[in-house]
């Protein structure tokens, strides 16, 4: 069974861009969560997509948004980059979102 | 604020030692999971143990839940260079179908 994939892997952007992560989970998965990893606030969930709608959401600002398609597919969208957005984002996809989740290995964003 | 906190931040062993990480909680969950993460990588799965399961063995692994107290305790034993590694408690709030991680526990194996 293939894992959950990410792309791009590496990304670097300027302050004021847009970037859009995208993220594959596993065939059959429906359960789609989103994380940031920083050295300073450690793993943070982003939001939580099941079945195309966003069934859970964290503290962070609307700059970030996603989407997930009928496919179990996941998108999400960062926009107005700030320098403290450089970030490790992390997509895992679950059964159920509270199951046990298979990571993907992540996009490294950098803003400068 | 994170549901988990992982107890010591960092661990330095040597090979063939046993490695202890705790987690302590603070809401009521469905479940509790382990994960493993490789410098910058993503995570990989380890363990689960139920709210109702007090313990549960994974090869090397060894996982304690107590409710009453809000904690968990991972222990590998034996431990080898290819654990070295940052491990994460999640927990699963009760009503809730999202996994809250603490901020890890960076285990170094030394040769």
């Amino acid at each position: 069974k293939a894992g959950v994939t990410q792309t791009p892997r590496y990304l670097i952007k300027t302050r004021g861009q847009q970037v859009t992560l995208s993220c594959s989970p596993i065939s059959g998965h429906r359960s789609v969560s989103w994380y940031q990893q920083t050295p300073g606030q450690g793993l943070q969930f982003l939001f939580e997509y099941f079945s195309e709608t966003q069934r859970n959401k964290g503290n962070f600002p609307g700059r970030f948004s996603g989407r997930q398609f009928s496919n179990s597919r996941s998108e999400m969208n960062v926009s107005t980059l700030e320098l403290g957005d450089s970030a490790l984002y992390l997509c895992a996809s679950s059964l159920t979102g509270a199951s046990e989740q298979y990571f993907g290995p992540g996009t490294r964003l950098t803003v400068t | 604020s994170q549901q988990g906190e992982e107890d010591p931040q960092a661990l330095s062993i040597q090979e063939g030692e046993n490695a202890t990480m705790n987690c302590s909680y603070k809401t009521s969950i469905n479940n509790l999971q382990w994960y493993r993460q490789n410098s910058g990588r993503g995570l990989v799965h380890l363990i689960l143990i139920r709210s109702n399961e007090r313990e549960k063995h994974s090869g090397r692994l060894r996982v304690t839940l107590d409710t009453s107290k809000k904690s968990s305790s991972l222990l590998i034993t034996a431990s080898r260079a290819a654990d070295t590694a940052s491990y994460f408690c999640a927990t699963a709030p009760s009503g809730y179908s999202t996994l809250t991680f603490g901020k890890g526990t960076m285990l170094l194996v030394s040769p």
